[in-house]
């Protein structure tokens, strides 16, 4: 089965509030993690990843947190906004170059 | 600055054709990645190749499913004898480096394949 898995297959939230993604994984040893986008009909985007040396990154908007005692993963997005709205993605990496997605959340932002 | 390019964009392929999916990865992208995305699934990793190499066919079915990254040209997935349960999205992605063993991969628009 799938090592990476959701929390939640959809949300749905108020365009203005925030938003939480969350992600389990069961490897251990997985030492890189990435957040993809997927608007529907088009490719996987990347927002934002994060190595297992640091338990916070931010950019743009998005915040990843990696907890590596529960092997969890989020994503929360401030201020959500229509253009938000999709398909989000954990990818995890546990060697080499093959990563492991799960099978995503879909965010849905009522305006 | 072009993304990862992938053509054709849609394919529709009788049973028992064969189905050519092409990938131009980023400029100065060295690596390939071929997924597969069912409907409501996540990407499932198929092969991932260097120019002239397969370096992991792990995710790749033994049987009718190859691919290639020619010293010049785009990479090809190819599909013989396509059947019912090929239909689906395939991404191509490409990194830059695996210096850091973990570089960033980029992805493509997709192939939508359709077997009748």
């Amino acid at each position: 089965g799938e090592s990476v898995g959701l929390h939640l297959p959809t949300l749905s939230v108020q365009e203005g509030d925030n938003s939480i993604i969350n992600c389990a994984y069961s490897n251990s040893a997985s030492d890189y993690f990435i957040w993809y986008k997927q608007e529907s009909g088009k490719g996987p985007q990347f927002i934002i990843d994060i190595r297992s040396n640091m338990d916070k990154r931010q950019g743009q908007r998005v915040t990843v947190l990696l907890n590596k005692t529960v092997k969890h993963l989020s994503l929360q997005i401030a201020a959500t906004q229509p253009g938000d709205s999709a398909v989000y993605f954990c990818a995890e990496n546990i060697s080499g170059n093959q990563f492991y997605f799960g099978t995503g959340t879909s965010l849905t932002v009522i305006p | 600055n072009a993304g990862v390019m992938q053509n054709p964009r849609h394919l529709v392929r009788r049973r028992g054709q064969e189905a050519r999916l092409r990938c131009s990865p980023m400029k100065g992208h060295s690596h390939v990645y071929w997924y597969r995305q069912l409907p409501e699934e996540g990407l499932k990793f198929m092969v991932y190749l260097q120019k002239e190499n397969i370096i992991d066919e792990s995710g790749m079915p033994k049987e009718r499913f190859s691919a290639e990254f020619p010293k010049e040209g785009p990479s090809i997935l190819r599909i013989q004898q396509v059947v019912r349960g090929d239909s689906a999205a395939y991404f191509c992605a490409s990194s830059l480096s695996t210096r850091t063993n973990t570089d960033t991969q980029y992805f493509g628009p997709g192939t939508r394949l359709t077997v009748l």
